[in-house]
C-alpha cells in the first residue's frame, strides 16, 4: 500500500468551518498529491507538491490551500467548508513508475 | 483541457471470457498511461502502467498503447468475478508517476457474470 496513511477516515462538518486533511507516508517520496473523486466526474487533482515547502494547483484548486512542511506530511485546508466540498479525498504518492493512493477520507458537509 | 474519455458501462462479460477496455485521450504530449483498478469503497490500485506504443502483457492482463490514435485499451482474458469493479484510464505528461499529477477518466464499470 506504499505506507500512505490518511486521517480522518471520515469527516462530517458543518458549512462554514475549517477542515484540515492530512496525508503521511513512510517512504521519503518527493511528489505528493491530493485528489478528490465525485460520482460523475472521477478522480480530479486538487494540488500537488513537488517538495518542501513547493507546492502547485490542480484542475480543481479554487476554495483549497496546502501545506508540506516535512517530507512525510501533506496537509490539504478547506479554509470554510462548503457542500460542493462534499466527497472523498484521496492523497497519492509519486513513485518510479505510477502513483499510489492512500485509503481516501470520506468529507460530509452539512 | 487535457480529457480522458472511457465508456462509463457496465460492461457485463461471462467469466472466463475476456474483457475489453478502451480510453482515449485528447493531449498528444501524453507520455504514460496507467489503468487502476477501483473496488466500490476503496482506493485506486494499480493493475498496469504503458509508455511506448504496442502490447504490454502482465498475467491475464494487457494494456494496448497507439498514440497515432490516442487510444489506449486493456484486455483482461479469463475474467473472473473478482475482476467486477470500476476500471479507471489514467494519462500523465511525462514518463514515471507522473509529477504534475495524471488525468484520470471517470471509469468503466466492469460487471463479470458467473
Amino acid at each position: 500500500d506504499a505506507g500512505i496513511t490518511q486521517s480522518p477516515r471520515h469527516k462530517v462538518t458543518e458549512t462554514g468551518t475549517p477542515v484540515t486533511l492530512r496525508c503521511h507516508q513512510t517512504e521519503n517520496h518527493r511528489y505528493m498529491y491530493w485528489y478528490r473523486q465525485d460520482p460523475g466526474h472521477g478522480l480530479r487533482l486538487i494540488h500537488y507538491s513537488y517538495g518542501v515547502k513547493d507546492t502547485d494547483k490542480g484542475e480543481v484548486s479554487d476554495g483549497y490551500s496546502v501545506s508540506r512542511s516535512k517530507t512525510e506530511d501533506f496537509l490539504l485546508t478547506l479554509e470554510s467548508a462548503t457542500s460542493s466540498q462534499t466527497s472523498v479525498y484521496f492523497c497519492a504518492i509519486s513513485s518510479t513508475d505510477t502513483q499510489y493512493f492512500g485509503p481516501g477520507t470520506r468529507l460530509t458537509v452539512l | 483541457q487535457k480529457e480522458v474519455e472511457q465508456n462509463s458501462g457496465p460492461l457485463s462479460v461471462p467469466e472466463g471470457a475476456i474483457a475489453s477496455l478502451n480510453c482515449t485521450y485528447s493531449d498528444r504530449g501524453s507520455q504514460s498511461f496507467f489503468w487502476y483498478r477501483q473496488y466500490s469503497g476503496k482506493s485506486p490500485e494499480l493493475i498496469m502502467f504503458i509508455y511506448s506504443n504496442g502490447d504490454k502483457e502482465d498475467g491475464r492482463f494487457t494494456a494496448q498503447l497507439n498514440k497515432a490514435s490516442q487510444y489506449v485499451s486493456l484486455l483482461i482474458r479469463d475474467s473472473q468475478p473478482s475482476d467486477s469493479a470500476t476500471y479507471l484510464c489514467a494519462v500523465g505528461l511525462i514518463s514515471g508517476g507522473g509529477a504534475d499529477g495524471l488525468t484520470f477518466g471517470k471509469g468503466t464499470h466492469l460487471i463479470i457474470q458467473p
